[in-house]
């Protein structure tokens, strides 16, 4: 079956301007999350979503990032006025439940800010 | 605070050259300790989770073991195309997300 999706696989953008990342989770799952993966470091958490409840937004860095997702679908994660130190691998994945349960990751976008 | 630490940093290996890369971590409660693999330029791959203490799984040439602090990935008689980046995670508290170490990177030669 179709793995989790995500797009565009690579963004360059000046410094300044808003970016927009699209993730497709795998059909079925009700669970997704965004990872961060900056250069030598750790896999960073930003945000959760489960089904219909209130996301946890605990990860997130600033309040120039953001996240919704439609109708328990396909999810966005928006930054405003982008700064260098957001140039990073912003991952996607999706699982059943919790963070119990496996989650599958897609490629990432990979985000540079000139 | 939950952590996850993982060594060595980096692991150089020959073909054949069997050993081991440690994930040790702090948490309270282990609700399942996940392997993952990563190679360059890819999202992570689910390898194994591990539930408690004792247990064991395998796949072709990998094997997880986990104790109370600690898990381990034990690579057997390695190939070049084992070569990638290993991450160990765990589940937060919150049950939202989990929380990487930041991998071994292992290399093996021909």
């Amino acid at each position: 079956g179709a793995g989790v999706s995500q797009s565009p696989s690579n963004k360059v953008t000046e410094k300044g301007k808003d970016v927009e990342l699209r993730c497709d989770p795998i059909s079925g799952h009700t669970a997704l999350y965004w990872y961060r993966q900056s250069l030598g470091q750790g896999l960073e958490f930003l945000i959760y979503f489960q089904g219909n409840s209130a996301p946890d937004k605990s990860g997130l860095p600033s309040d120039r990032f953001s996240a919704e997702r439609t109708g328990g679908s396909v999810s966005t994660l928006t930054i405003q006025r982008t700064q260098q130190e957001d140039s990073a691998v912003y991952l996607c994945a999706s699982s059943f439940g919790t963070s119990e349960e496996t989650q599958y990751f897609g490629p990432g976008t990979r985000l540079l800010v000139l | 605070e939950d952590q996850v630490t993982q060594s060595p940093e980096a692991l150089r290996l020959q073909e054949g050259e069997s050993s081991s890369l440690n994930c040790s971590y702090t948490v309270s409660g282990l609700r399942g300790l996940f392997w993952y693999r990563q190679d360059p330029g890819k999202g992570p791959e689910f390898l194994f989770t591990l539930y408690s203490a004792g247990e064991e799984k395998e796949k072709e040439r990998l094997k997880a073991t986990l104790t109370k602090k600690e898990s381990f990935l034990h690579i057997t008689a390695p190939k070049p195309e084992d070569s990638a980046t290993y991450l160990c995670a765990v589940p937060n508290q919150a049950g939202t997300a989990l929380i990487f170490g930041k991998g071994t990177t292992l290399s093996v030669s021909s």
